[in-house]
């Protein structure tokens, strides 16, 4: 039973440039969450979707930012002109639809450097 | 909003020893989950132990519990007989129940482990 998939592991991006991280759930998870962590910072909190819908993008950057989670596919976080600042390791977690227990299945990250 | 503080940018122990990390949080909700995480150098994100927040019993996993104190907010993970696999970020979590999915963690504490 894979857990949850990121990738790319690793991705170098020059400032104006667009990054593409992707995420595939953990299997029967149907609800998956972004977040941010900068260096020597905690995660944030980024976005929450559902398949086709997006619950609480309340932690994205209004400009430049955007999550999807289409029927068919991985959940892809995108951000457009990338700057220095959106160097970060950007991690997804996973949970099942209804699940009364709280726990997140994180990913291993997308490390993203903005040269 | 909630707030999760760790006021331990940094702790060491030494191996077979016994070591309590802290954390405090801030919340007007009465039920809600709370969670220490993992990061190795590997970065991945690992749970630890969980905690709901209704249940007074303190949650224990073999070598890792936490003293939860709900009244003062209060949230340490004590590890016995630290090994040198232990050695890693930890990182405190709180979530509330219902729709709200949004893990909010605290600034971590980098545990070192000495042979």
């Amino acid at each position: 039973n894979a857990g949850v998939m990121q990738n790319p592991r690793h991705l170098v991006r020059r400032r104006g440039q667009e990054a593409r991280l992707r995420c595939s759930p953990m299997k029967g998870h149907s609800h998956v969450y972004w977040y941010r962590q900068l260096p020597e910072e905690g995660l944030k909190f980024m976005v929450y979707l559902q398949k086709e819908n997006i619950i609480d993008e309340s932690g994205m950057p209004k400009e430049r930012f955007s999550a999807e989670f289409p029927k068919e596919g991985p959940s892809i976080l995108r951000i457009q002109q990338v700057v220095r600042g959106d160097s970060a390791a950007y991690f997804c977690a996973s949970s099942p639809s209804g699940s009364r227990t709280g726990e997140l299945f994180f990913g291993e990250g997308s490390r993203l450097t903005v040269l | 909003a909630q707030t999760v503080t760790q006021s331990q940018p940094e702790m060491s122990v030494q191996e077979a020893e016994t070591v309590t990390l802290s954390c405090t949080y801030d919340t007007s909700e009465s039920d809600y989950y709370l969670f220490w995480y993992k990061q190795p150098p590997s970065r991945q994100m690992i749970l630890v132990i969980r905690q709901e927040a209704y249940k007074q019993q303190n949650a224990t996993e073999n070598r890792f519990s936490v003293n939860f104190q709900k009244a003062a907010k209060s949230f340490s993970l004590k590890i016995s007989d630290s090994q040198l696999g232990d050695a890693a970020m930890y990182f405190c979590a709180y979530l509330a129940t219902g729709s709200a999915r949004q893990l909010t963690f605290g600034s971590g504490t980098q545990l070192t482990v000495l042979p």
